[in-house]
């Protein structure tokens, strides 16, 4: 099956710094999102990006779907940024929305 | 709030027993996910149900079965619990694919 890799595993800020969290998948694509995990467990929507750029607010994404990779940035960064943040992707063969979870960056975000 | 519900929140169990937990998708989305999140696996997808009918499996073991009802509600059951079904099991929906969108979760302890 697809594997869906992130980088880096962990990742400790200041508050203010800039980030980039990357997501590298082994095969094309036909969906991808950005999931952040808060440290209560939710996991929320960032960005449903299976290709192209958007922004919200103080994050950003792009996926370059030809070169299997996405790129989740955050600006500014505040403590309520902490918590894991997932990428997940959908095979276009299988179909049915099956989507693949990578295992996540941790992200901390210090005072 | 993403609009999907999910309960109960919380679930203390013990081996051997049976437990259900429900979920009901956003207004309109037809397709529901279960997913579980242990601590060693990351989140694992289960199955799939579209307008009542299974459409995808993942990784669920036999002792897990799930229905999709009429009404869209769907019940994911875990029987013959063990220790290691611990976990956060999260149900998404989406209208038919596209977009998924997670409730907060149930999470389950087993003693």
């Amino acid at each position: 099956g697809i594997q869906v890799e992130q980088s880096p595993p962990d990742l400790i800020l200041q508050e203010g710094a800039n980030s980039t969290l990357r997501c590298n998948f082994s095969d094309s694509v036909n969906n991808l999102q950005w999931f952040h995990q808060n440290p209560w467990g939710q996991l929320i929507n960032l960005f449903y990006i299976p290709s192209g750029t958007k922004q919200n607010g103080r994050l950003s994404a792009t996926t370059v779907a030809t070169e299997r990779y996405s790129l989740l940035y955050i600006s500014s960064s505040q403590t309520t940024d902490s918590g894991v943040y997932f990428c997940a992707v959908e095979h276009p063969l299988r179909g049915n929305n099956d989507m693949r979870f990578g295992a996540g960056t941790r992200l901390t975000v210090k005072p | 709030d993403s609009g999907v519900t999910q309960t109960p929140k919380h679930l203390i169990t013990a081996t051997g027993q049976r437990v259900t937990l429900r979920c009901s998708p956003r207004s309109g989305d037809l397709s529901v996910y279960w997913y579980q999140q242990s601590l060693d696996q990351g989140l694992q997808f289960l199955i799939q149900y579209y307008n009542g009918e299974e459409r995808a499996k993942g990784n669920i073991l036999e002792r897990f079965s799930a229905q999709q009802f009429p009404d869209l509600h769907s019940e994911l059951n875990l029987s013959s619990l063990e220790l290691g079904d611990s976990a956060l099991y999260f149900c998404a929906s989406s209208v038919a694919g596209g977009e998924l969108f997670f409730g907060e979760g149930s999470r389950l302890t087993v003693l």
